[in-house]
């Protein structure tokens, strides 16, 4: 079975402060996305990896910023926390386009 | 860039009915189309996948969704609800040219009544 892990299902943070969302996942997949999920929106991309130390930017990349250091890893940051950033972040895996993609359980973040 | 619309927000339907959740998709070429469902406090879980050969595609939970390009959609079907399919449904486009991201819809929340 394919595991994606998010470190956290919960997170509470303060504005302002630096965040750290962790994503490991045990498939030896390159490709790896970060989406946000808010009521009435759907999903929308943040940023995507292709491979380890690359990044790209997704649908709404303003106010976050990506690390993958390693195949298995893939983090957000959120380098100021703001209360628009409240909303379930979502990691992803994928093996090609056909493949689909495959959802950790998503950490419920919010900042007050 | 391709695009997806969920018409439907919110749809109730009784345990044994029959549900249909409609999807259409925007995409120049032959699309890479999925459902997700999302149970309350849940990552995605896919449903099913098309992307070529038959256009009606049987997926997991007793659920299949049609491909029907003439009309750019692929609605979701199941023949009898169970209450345990009262969830989110996700609808999602890819892209043929394998660039491996995909674009999902708002999202249709699903209730089911005894």
């Amino acid at each position: 079975d394919v595991k994606v892990t998010q470190s956290s299902r919960y997170l509470v943070k303060r504005t302002g402060e630096k965040v750290f969302l962790e994503c490991v996942q045990d498939m030896d997949h390159e490709n790896m996305f970060w989406y946000r999920q808010d009521p009435g929106l759907g999903l929308r991309l943040i940023y995507f990896s292709y491979d380890v130390k690359m990044k790209e930017k997704g649908d709404i990349p303003e106010g976050y910023s990506v690390s993958r250091e390693k195949k298995e890893r893939f983090s957000l940051i959120l380098e100021s926390a703001s209360t628009n950033q409240t909303s379930m972040y979502l990691c992803a895996i994928s093996y090609r386009t056909s493949s689909g993609l495959f959802f950790g359980s998503g950490t419920q973040l919010s900042v007050l | 860039a391709q695009s997806v619309t969920q018409p439907d927000i919110h749809i109730t339907v009784s345990e044994g009915a029959s549900l249909e959740l409609r999807c259409n998709y925007s995409y120049g070429a032959t699309p890479y189309l999925f459902w997700y469902v999302q149970s309350p406090g849940q990552g995605l879980q896919l449903l099913l996948k098309y992307f070529s050969g038959d256009t009606l595609v049987q997926g997991i939970k007793g659920f299949e969704a049609e491909f029907k390009r003439s009309q750019s959609s692929f609605n979701l079907r199941k023949p009898s609800v169970h209450w345990s399919d009262a969830a989110e449904y996700f609808c999602a486009v890819g892209a043929s040219t394998n660039d491996y991201k995909l674009s999902f819809g708002a999202g249709t929340t699903v209730t089911v009544r005894a």
